[in-house]
Order: C-alpha cells, then sequence, then structure tokens
C-alpha cells in the first residue's frame, strides 16, 4: 500500500501567488481530511470530505482557501492569493471504516 | 464537544528509563482515542488507538496505553526509551458518530544517552 500520497512535498512561492497542494488518499478509505501545522497554533483541522462531499470547513481561515475533491482519489486544497501567514506544513489525511485517520508526508509552505 | 489535553510539552528521559506521557480527554459519549507520533519532516504515525474492548493497548515499538474512564486519562507508556523515540507524540480523540478528531497540542519526548 502506497499510503497517502502528498506533491509537492515543499513550494516557496511569493506572497500573492496561487498555491495549490495535491493529495491522493488510500485507494478504498471515502473520507479524507486536511490539516495545517504550525509552532503557533499546533494541528489544526482545515476541511474534511466524506464520499467527495466536503462536510465541514469551518476551519479553514478565510475565503483565500478553498478545497476541493473531485473524484475518490484525489483532493487539492488551494491558496489564493498566498501570504507569508500561510507559511506551515500541511497534512492530507484519509480514513476507511476502521477509526483512525493515515497521514501523508505533508508538504511544507513557505511564503516570501 | 471531545478535546484533549496533553500535560507537558516536553519531557525528557534518559535511555533505558520508563516513558510517561500524559493524556486527559473530554467527551460527551464514550471516546475513540489515539496516540500518533511524528518524527521530524514526517506525517503523524499510528501508535495505537482505543475504541472498545480491552482497556489496556498494546501498540507499535513497544508502547502501551490505558483507557481510565474513571480518570478520563489515556497516558501513553513504554518500559525502556531508546534513542529511536525521541520525536513528538500527539494524543487524540474522536467519537464512533463523526469524523471529527481532535489533537493535543502534542509532547516532544527527547532521550538522553
Amino acid at each position: 500500500d502506497a499510503g497517502v500520497i502528498q506533491s509537492p512535498r515543499h513550494e516557496v512561492t511569493e506572497m500573492g501567488q496561487e498555491v495549490t497542494l495535491r493529495c491522493k488518499p488510500i485507494s478504498g478509505h471515502n473520507s479524507l481530511f486536511w490539516y495545517r501545522q504550525t509552532m503557533m497554533r499546533g494541528l489544526e483541522l482545515l476541511i474534511y470530505f466524506n464520499n467527495n462531499v466536503p462536510i465541514d470547513d469551518s476551519g479553514m481561515p478565510e475565503d483565500r482557501f478553498s478545497a476541493k475533491m473531485p473524484n475518490a482519489s484525489f483532493s487539492t486544497l488551494k491558496i489564493q492569493p498566498s501570504e507569508p501567514r500561510d507559511s506551515a506544513v500541511y497534512f492530507c489525511a484519509s480514513r476507511g471504516f476502521s477509526y483512525e485517520q493515515y497521514f501523508g508526508p505533508g508538504t511544507r509552505l513557505t511564503v516570501t | 464537544a471531545q478535546s484533549v489535553t496533553q500535560l507537558g510539552s516536553h519531557v525528557s528521559v534518559s535511555e533505558g528509563a520508563l516513558v510517561l506521557l500524559r493524556c486527559n480527554y473530554s467527551s460527551s459519549v464514550p471516546p475513540y482515542l489515539f496516540w500518533y507520533v511524528q518524527y521530524p519532516n514526517q506525517g503523524l504515525q499510528l501508535l495505537l488507538k482505543y475504541t472498545t474492548g480491552a482497556t489496556l493497548v498494546k501498540g507499535i515499538n513497544g508502547f502501551e496505553a490505558e483507557f481510565k474512564k474513571s480518570e478520563t486519562s489515556f497516558h501513553l507508556t513504554k518500559p525502556s526509551a531508546h534513542m529511536s523515540d525521541a520525536a513528538e507524540y500527539f494524543c487524540a480523540v474522536s467519537q464512533y458518530n463523526n469524523n471529527d478528531m481532535r489533537f493535543g497540542a502534542g509532547t516532544r519526548l527527547t532521550v538522553k544517552p
């Protein structure tokens, strides 16, 4: 099993640019989660999908953030425009019929 | 809503010593409890979980945790620390009827030679 796959692993961009983070969940998992991790705020849930449908996006910081899941094997998190305070590690996780979530390796985003 | 409190943001032990990482939870319904480990520049990896049944659960790398309902606790232990155990550890809680998993702030474990 390949596990949760995220790309890119590292992203450096300038303020104002659009950033797209990608995630491929584990095959057969029906729930997908996007988290952000920073030193100041720890691990924060941004949004989660169940069967490709967004269920709870209350953690999305503001309208600059958007997430999609067009099919069961792919999701994106987009930031437009990006700001320096968006610098963080972004994790994708997926869950099947058991209760635990499986995390990807993360994308380290730096906005200069 | 459920929540988790991890006591101690940093714990330091000597190699071979007992590891004890504390976690207390709050939940209005029977909780599901988890411990995850995060090594530098990696994602979170599941160590162990409690859902139902036996309250003492064993995980990977020699770790175990005990669910104590009366104390609302789920502390993580390992009898003898190894240098490779140095990492950040997260306790998490969820409920059977939703996908919402709440994580604690994490405890950074340092193992001294």
